[in-house]
């Protein structure tokens, strides 16, 4: 089973400002990397898929990069709605697996 | 537009069965792979089973296999989850999720879940 591990666990950011999650994978996964972001009450939302393409709707100042062990999210200039977890999960490998998350607070 | 409800949830004993359900609605139900994946309130995700668009193919985690079943119903645009054997580790909100059509075995929609609680 690949392990997904994310840092920080939680980010304090002011509005405005920028934010980068990281998220490494024990083995090399390729790009089969996802994000997704979790606001409490709400359904998960995709956010990046295959590392670094942006899903359907979601704003520019969302950026995902990486391959193989190593992946970043990268949030420009945070807004009210932002402040959430996000989750990483691979899918080169089953089962899949997700990292621990990281907290987006203000 | 694309929903996802899951219902179903609510308190067991250990040791006893539970069938949770996915109503889908917006999208052609019957093209998609579905997921399971479930969390711990507080915790992150874990994915739990996934089935072919067509029912055909099933897959699950471990710590599942052999006690929950995967299923669905192309008809009716409802996919289940049979829980039997129960544990206190089993509890946790249930999502259902749909998988894309893009390569990748990832989902791109998600219901908001049901909370399952096994406990005496």
């Amino acid at each position: 089973e690949i392990l997904m591990t994310q840092s920080p666990a939680t980010l304090s950011v002011s509005p405005g400002e920028g934010a980068t999650l990281s998220c490494r994978a024990s083995q090399s996964i390729g790009d089969n990397l996802a994000w997704y972001q979790q606001r409490p009450g709400q359904a998960l939302r995709l956010l990046i898929y295959a590392a670094s393409t942006r899903a359907t709707g979601i704003p520019a100042r969302f950026g995902g990069s990486g391959s193989g062990t190593e992946f970043t999210l990268t949030i420009s200039s945070l807004q009210s709605e932002d402040f959430a977890v996000y989750y990483c999960q691979q899918y080169n490998n089953w089962p899949l697996t997700f990292g621990g998350g990281t907290k987006v607070e203000i | 537009e694309v929903q996802l409800v899951e219902s179903g949830g609510g308190l067991v004993q250990p040791g006893g069965s539970l069938r949770l359900s996915c109503a889908a609605s917006g999208f052609t139900f019957s093209s998609h792979w579905m997921h399971w994946v479930r969390q711990v309130p507080g915790k992150g995700l874990v994915w739990v089973s996934r089935i072919k668009s067509d029912g055909s193919s099933t897959t699950y985690a471990d710590s599942v296999m052999g006690r929950f079943t995967v299923s669905r119903d192309n008809a009716e645009n409802t996919l289940y989850l049979h829980m039997n054997s129960l544990r206190a580790e089993d509890t946790a909100v249930y999502y259902c999720a749909r998988e894309t059509t893009l390569p990748g075995s990832f989902c791109d929609y998600w219901g908001q879940g049901t909370l399952v609680t096994v406990s005496s």
